[in-house]
């Protein structure tokens, strides 16, 4: 069974960072593109960032670009979110999600940016 | 960017309805698009992926067709659990978009 499992929100303050987790199991993590995709309070589904299997590209969504660095580590199952000059904008549900095609999303992880 | 637009917004409808929500692409995606169920708390579910193929474990009363910039999502017959926030997305470009939602409401 695939499970992705968010970690590492919270709150914190504009201008602050704060760096997301994605532990996977249950399919090949290495051969799979993988998303971080984001839904404000109340709001709509917004795609953030992709990378693909071996971190060869790297995508961004223009209102995170410059701030956001995703990544990834294959040996550990892993897929992070790097989240500098946060903004109150940036406040969201953070989910991860293996290709989006795919159908498997982890349960999401809140960020709150609040001074 | 390619822009998802659905309609309508917002739908009220009754159990046993047949209900159509329309997903309309800025440009041609070709087949590439997913329809996604949403609960509130919940993450979204995969219903319906490549315009028109259902997702292991989803009900056959849910049916997706359209392809190049025209897409519905079809639900044959309204049942209980069905009511909830439905989104589209394409994956054509590797910017991936979604619709702004569509909640199905119990009239």
């Amino acid at each position: 069974e695939v499970q992705l499992v968010e970690s590492g929100g919270g709150l914190v303050k504009p201008g602050g960072s704060l760096r997301l987790s994605c532990a996977a199991s249950g399919f090949t993590f290495s051969s799979h593109s993988m998303n971080w995709v984001r839904q404000a309070p109340g709001k709509g589904l917004e795609w953030v960032s992709s990378i693909t299997s071996s971190s060869s590209s790297i995508y961004y969504a223009d209102s995170v670009k410059g701030r956001f660095t995703i990544s990834r580590d294959n040996a550990k199952n892993s897929l992070y979110l790097q989240m500098n000059s946060l903004r109150a904008e940036d406040t969201a549900v953070y989910y991860c999600a293996r290709e989006l095609e795919a159908g498997d999303w982890g349960q999401g992880t809140l960020v709150t940016v609040s001074s | 960017d390619i822009q998802m637009t659905q309609s309508p917004s917002s739908l009220s409808a009754s159990v046993g309805d047949r209900v159509t929500i329309t997903c309309r692409a800025s440009q041609s995606i070709s087949t590439y698009l997913n329809w996604y169920q949403q609960k509130p708390g919940k993450a979204p579910r995969l219903l319906i992926y490549a315009a028109s193929s259902l997702q292991s474990g989803v009900p056959s009363r849910f049916s997706g067709s359209g392809s190049g910039t025209d897409f519905t999502l079809t639900i044959s017959s309204l049942q209980p659990e069905d009511f909830a926030t439905y989104y589209c997305q394409q994956s054509y470009s590797t910017l991936p978009t979604f619709g702004q939602g569509t909640r199905l409401e119990i009239k």
